[in-house]
């Protein structure tokens, strides 16, 4: 079936640093979504992509607007706030959202 | 803007017993509902898809008999989960979307069996 894969898997960074996570797709997808998932557990929405790129801060995320079948998301200057697990989603054709497995990121001083 | 609540946000059940969550869409027609697991760490899986005027479809591994979902109009859904054990321990989610946008989330219900 579908799916997603999620890179890297884990990131250990020192503040100020600029880092880039990617998912790539099986398919074309309709649409990306990025969060970030605190140790507590909630989940915060970074971004929603049906094309093309977002920026919000120093994050930016990118959608392939060709294909349809990659996204990334940079995160640049990076703080220790920033620690956390990044999850992508992606929408298939048939509008079910499949899920990355996750890049643990950890933001060092 | 749009919003969705999810309640509650924790729970602790005794092995056995059943729980319920419950999902409200806010500021938005929430005509399709999915609810996700994120057993410790993993990262989450699909359980169901419920579209208003449509059956409940689950996916493999997931059953009605297990997590009956109820979905009665286009600003809310509940989704129980029957007979806890160990297992079924997790943080779930709900999210929903009007078909057009994106899938708005809760902040998920997260599930202690003990």
């Amino acid at each position: 079936g579908d799916q997603v894969e999620q890179s890297p898997s884990a990131l250990s960074l020192h503040e100020g640093t600029d880092s880039a996570l990617r998912c790539n797709f099986t398919t074309t997808m309709r649409s990306v979504q990025w969060f970030r998932q605190n140790s507590r557990g909630s989940l915060i929405s970074l971004f929603y992509l049906a094309s093309g790129t977002k920026e919000n801060g120093r994050l930016k995320s990118a959608f392939d607007s060709k294909e349809r079948r990659y996204s990334t998301l940079h995160i640049r200057d990076a703080q220790l706030e920033d620690s956390g697990t990044y999850f992508c989603a992606a929408e298939a054709s048939n509008y079910q959202l499949i899920w990355g497995s996750g890049t643990k990121l950890i933001i060092k001083p | 803007g749009a919003l969705v609540y999810q309640y509650p946000r924790r729970t602790i059940c005794k092995s056995g017993t059943s729980m319920r969550m419950e999902c409200q869409a806010v500021g938005f027609q929430a005509t399709s509902v999915a609810w996700y697991r994120q057993s410790p760490q993993k990262t989450f899986e699909l359980i169901a898809l419920s579209t208003v005027n449509s059956a409940i479809k689950y996916e493999q591994n997931f059953t009605q008999e297990k997590f009956p979902i109820s979905h009665p109009n286009l600003s809310f859904s509940s989704m129980t989960v029957l007979n806890a054990y160990l297992e079924d321990r997790g943080l779930y989610l709900c999210g929903a979307e009007d078909g057009n946008t994106e899938v708005f989330f809760g902040k998920g219900t997260r599930l202690t069996v003990v």
